[in-house]
């Protein structure tokens, strides 16, 4: 069991480029979850994903970013015209179907806009 | 809209000393987590809290749960170097996602 897996664990994009994120939940987890840290502080929901459906993106900033969970392959965190201020590490969880609880994180994408 | 305070935000304490981090929170939640997170790393789990009264114990960290005052405790027992990170704890808000706290950095020191 491989558990959540992130990759690129660092990318760098210059000002304007795209950034694109994935996640591979764990095995028999259906729900995916990203996350974003700022330096020095908590973790911030931004968007919240099954299979073909988006569920909650309440915390997504209303342009640029935007994500996909497809029927098959990872998830994708897509950040587009990326600015320095997206800087930062994000973070995919997922988790198991409705019933269940706990949520697994994966190592993080570090994402440094230069 | 559900608020999660952590206090305090830095904590520096002696090698064998005792310290307790709080965390409230606004909203009725029947789950709670506990986090550590070391520089640069991922979040690693320490605790599910399920239910009020719940008491969970791993080592020097013993983390309890009181959902009447919306109050959850992460307590530290005779501090050691090795438990310096940074301790997160979240709420599940009863909508699919974790609401987290701000974070309570920990320098253990000898």
């Amino acid at each position: 069991n491989a558990g959540v897996m992130q990759n690129p664990r660092h990318l760098v994009r210059r000002r304007g480029q795209e950034a694109r994120l994935r996640c591979s939940p764990m095995k028999g987890h259906s729900h995916v979850y990203w996350y974003r840290q700022l330096p020095e502080e908590g973790l911030k929901f931004m968007v919240y994903l099954q299979k073909e459906n988006i569920i909650d993106e309440s915390g997504m900033p209303k342009e640029r970013f935007s994500a996909e969970f497809p029927k098959e392959g990872p998830s994708i965190l897509r950040i587009q015209q990326v600015v320095r201020g997206d800087s930062a590490a994000y973070f995919c969880a997922s988790s198991p179907p409705e019933g269940l609880y706990g949520y697994t994180f994966g190592s993080g994408t570090r994402l440094t806009v230069v | 809209e559900l608020k999660v305070e952590q206090n305090p935000l830095f904590l520096s304490m002696q090698e064998g000393k005792n310290y307790t981090i709080y965390c409230n929170y606004s909203t009725t939640s029947d789950r709670l987590y506990w986090y550590r997170q070391d520089p640069g790393k991922s979040l690693e789990s320490l605790f599910v809290l399920l239910s009020n009264g719940a008491v969970k114990q791993e080592g020097r960290l013993m983390a309890s749960l009181d959902t009447k005052a919306r109050l959850s405790t992460l307590h530290i027992t005779a501090a050691v170097h090795d438990l310096s990170a940074t301790y997160f704890c979240a709420v599940d808000a009863n909508t699919d996602k974790l609401i987290f706290g701000t974070g309570t950095r920990l320098q253990v020191f000898p």
